[in-house]
């Protein structure tokens, strides 16, 4: 079946615009995640949704970012007023459930944006 | 804060070589992930250990969970060529959430 995907898988803007990332997670999965790779800090976590649940939303680092998962599927993270140290590889990734280590999160191929 | 320290972070090695790869942290973790990334994928999970002490074998590759749960390492046999990419180990956190260690970019030359 058909993975993770994200778009666009590049995107390049201008300091101080918005923008919209989107992820498509695998049907079914209830838990959905969003991660920011960067060369200087590695890969972070920034906010999860499991179901109709309140997202934590504790790895986010500022306000100028927010995320929405619409319908249980689709999520779209934005961020508002970029700045040149938001250009990293978002990465998307879903899971089946949110209990038990044994649960893989998939991860999708990730989304590079570069702010000018 | 949890965090896990990954070291090396840079190996290059010839085909055949063995190498070793660790994963520290001061906080213990309920489970912990190894995984690999590729240059534009996203990391694909290789092993979950969560018992301390357990030690598991997928091929060439060994892993190993302390008996505190907070340090790892990943050992590979005789590197190959296919081996080359960049390791990741992870804690999971509440929720699933992943605390990632900074990686350890392996190159393996024939």
């Amino acid at each position: 079946g058909a993975g993770v995907s994200q778009s666009p898988s590049n995107k390049v803007t201008e300091k101080g615009k918005d923008v919209e990332l989107r992820c498509d997670p695998i049907s079914g999965h209830t838990a959905l995640y969003w991660y920011r790779q960067s060369l200087g800090q590695g890969l972070e976590f920034l906010i999860y949704f499991q179901g109709n649940s309140a997202p934590d939303k504790s790895g986010l680092p500022s306000d100028r970012f927010s995320a929405e998962r619409t319908g249980g599927s689709v999520s779209t993270l934005t961020i508002q007023r970029t700045q040149q140290e938001d250009s990293a590889v978002y990465l998307c990734a879903s899971r089946l459930g949110h209990r038990g280590p044994a649960y893989e999160q998939y991860f999708g191929p990730g989304t590079r944006l570069t702010v000018t | 804060t949890q965090l896990l320290e990954q070291s090396p972070q840079f190996l290059s090695i010839q085909e055949g070589e063995n190498l070793t790869v660790y994963c520290n942290s001061s906080s213990v973790f309920s489970s912990l992930q190894w995984y690999r990334q590729e240059p534009g994928e996203g990391p694909v999970l290789l092993v979950t250990v969560v018992t301390g002490g357990e030690v598991k074998k997928l091929k060439r590759l060994t892993f190993q969970f302390g008996d505190a749960r907070k340090d790892s390492s990943l050992h590979i046999t005789a590197a190959q060529p296919g081996d080359t990419g960049l390791y990741l180990c992870a804690g999971v956190g509440w929720g699933g959430k992943l605390i990632f260690g900074q990686g350890t970019e392996l190159s393996v030359k024939p």
